[in-house]
């Protein structure tokens, strides 16, 4: 299995800041159909996750453009800019490039 | 709006099964997979497999085989999920979530609770 290696456990940032996650997988997601799948999803406090970014990039449906997702092959990166209260929560990243699909262990995020 | 509703939380007894429901709405259903995921607190969140809403075909994670059975009614836009010979290590949230390039909708979760 696709082992995601997710980069820090936590942090913790002021308001109107900017932070990044890493994710690391232990194999390329670059699928044979030159697509790279990873995901980003949060998930606050008491509900499901959520899609952020899909194929590393691509912002999902109403999602902010202070979220912005870059990175290829084995190492990909989350951005927030200008954070704000709504944005506390765990970060996951997730590939689809191969069954099984899996996921990092998540960044909790705190508002200082 | 597309929505996922999942059946309520389960209190079961070890070497019971479980069969959790996912109603699908707002979208057409036969047009995409839908996946079940496990999240614990020291396990984080597991992909347990998918069922294709069309045909019906199956992917288990190997870690999921012999434990969970994904079903599929095409009549009222529902997936199912049996998990059996239920053990506490069983004891988690559930979702199904709907697939594309990520998966962009996720039900409310069902807490399965594995207790004598």
């Amino acid at each position: 299995d696709v082992v995601m290696t997710q980069t820090p456990v936590s942090l913790s940032v002021s308001l109107g800041g900017q932070v990044s996650i890493s994710c690391r997988s232990s194999q390329s997601l670059v699928h044979n159909n030159g697509n790279t799948y990873l995901s980003w999803y949060l998930q606050k406090p008491g509900q499901s996750p959520q899609l952020l970014i899909y194929k590393v990039s691509n912002r999902f449906s109403g999602i902010s453009d202070r979220f912005s997702g870059s990175g290829s092959g084995t190492d990909l990166t989350l951005k927030i800019s200008r954070v704000e209260p709504d944005d506390l929560g765990v970060y996951y990243c997730g590939q689809g490039t191969q069954y099984p699909f899996t996921f990092g262990s998540g960044t909790k995020l705190e508002i200082k | 709006q597309v929505q996922l509703q999942q059946s309520g939380a389960e209190l079961a007894k070890p070497g019971s099964s479980v069969k959790i429901s996912c109603k699908a709405s707002g979208y057409t259903f036969t047009s995409y997979d839908i996946s079940w995921i496990k999240q614990t607190t020291g396990q984080g969140l597991e992909y347990i497999g998918y069922i294709n809403t069309g045909s019906g075909g199956t992917y288990y994670n190997e870690k999921f085989k012999g434990k969970a059975t994904l079903t599929v009614d095409k009549s009222s836009s529902t997936a199912f999920m049996q998990l059996s010979s239920l053990t506490p290590e069983d004891t988690a949230v559930y979702y199904c979530a709907r697939s594309t390039y990520g998966f962009a909708y996720w039900g409310q979760g069902t807490l399965v609770t594995v207790s004598s």
